[in-house]
């Protein structure tokens, strides 16, 4: 079984500062990828950054990147220079990674972050 | 590219009445799956497919039928409405290759069961 914690329900950022959404995971599969998806209020899920478990390098997306840190089982989501139009939930999510790919991924709870202009 | 479809975007139902909520996809995406999000908890798997002909339980499944006949739908079937199952729906699909992530979500099914 697999298992995401958010600890984070709700947090104030000052634009253009940057942020850091926490996320630590438990997992028994011995490879496995992990996500960070945005919710707006709009409701639609829209894909942020992925990292596989085997991968070296933390993963960057434009002002996106991952703070991944395998044997403390964390992936924190860092977002840089953050805008107004980061204001949304924001998830955690993972999937083992079996041999043909992600199709079951578990979610954590989600930390809704509110930028402050 | 359409990428993933849900239909209807709003359903009320009244308890024990039957329904199916519609999900496709024009990327010709192996793998699709069903989840549902309830306030506070996060987005829950309840079956999924990796292939035409081939689904599988998830986290959630009881109330809930699927089947895949072609690629590309991948319907979720609801056969007696309860007030618990009241949610919103999403549907997902992905390629299925390994390492390279991503799933794709489709806008979601606001459900309400009275």
């Amino acid at each position: 079984a697999q298992k995401i914690t958010q600890t984070q329900p709700g947090m104030f950022v000052q634009e253009k500062e940057a942020v850091t959404l926490d996320c630590t995971y438990d997992t028994s599969d011995p490879s496995y990828g992990l996500f960070w998806y945005k919710q707006p209020s709009s409701g639609e899920m829209i894909f942020l950054i992925y990292q596989g478990s085997y991968d070296q390098q933390n993963a960057t997306e434009g002002r996106y990147s991952l703070n991944f840190q395998k044997a403390r089982k964390s992936a924190n989501l860092v977002i840089s220079a953050s805008q107004l139009g980061d204001s949304a939930m924001y998830f955690c999510a993972m999937s083992p990674f079996r041999d043909f790919g992600n199709e079951k991924l578990t979610f954590g709870t989600g930390t809704r972050l509110t930028i402050i202009p | 590219n359409a990428g993933v479809t849900q239909t209807p975007k709003f359903q009320v139902l009244k308890t024990g009445q039957s329904m199916t909520l519609q999900c496709a996809q024009d990327m010709n995406h192996e793998y699709m799956s069903w989840y549902r999000q309830d306030p506070g908890m996060g987005l829950r798997l309840i079956h999924y497919s990796v292939g035409a002909g081939i689904t599988d339980q998830g986290e959630v499944p009881n109330g809930y039928n699927v089947s895949r006949s072609t690629t590309e739908d991948f319907p979720l079937r609801l056969l007696s409405a309860a007030p618990s199952q009241t949610s919103v729906y999403f549907c997902a699909s992905s390629h299925g290759l390994a390492g390279v992530g991503e799933q794709y979500f489709g806008p979601g099914t606001r459900l309400t069961v009275t």
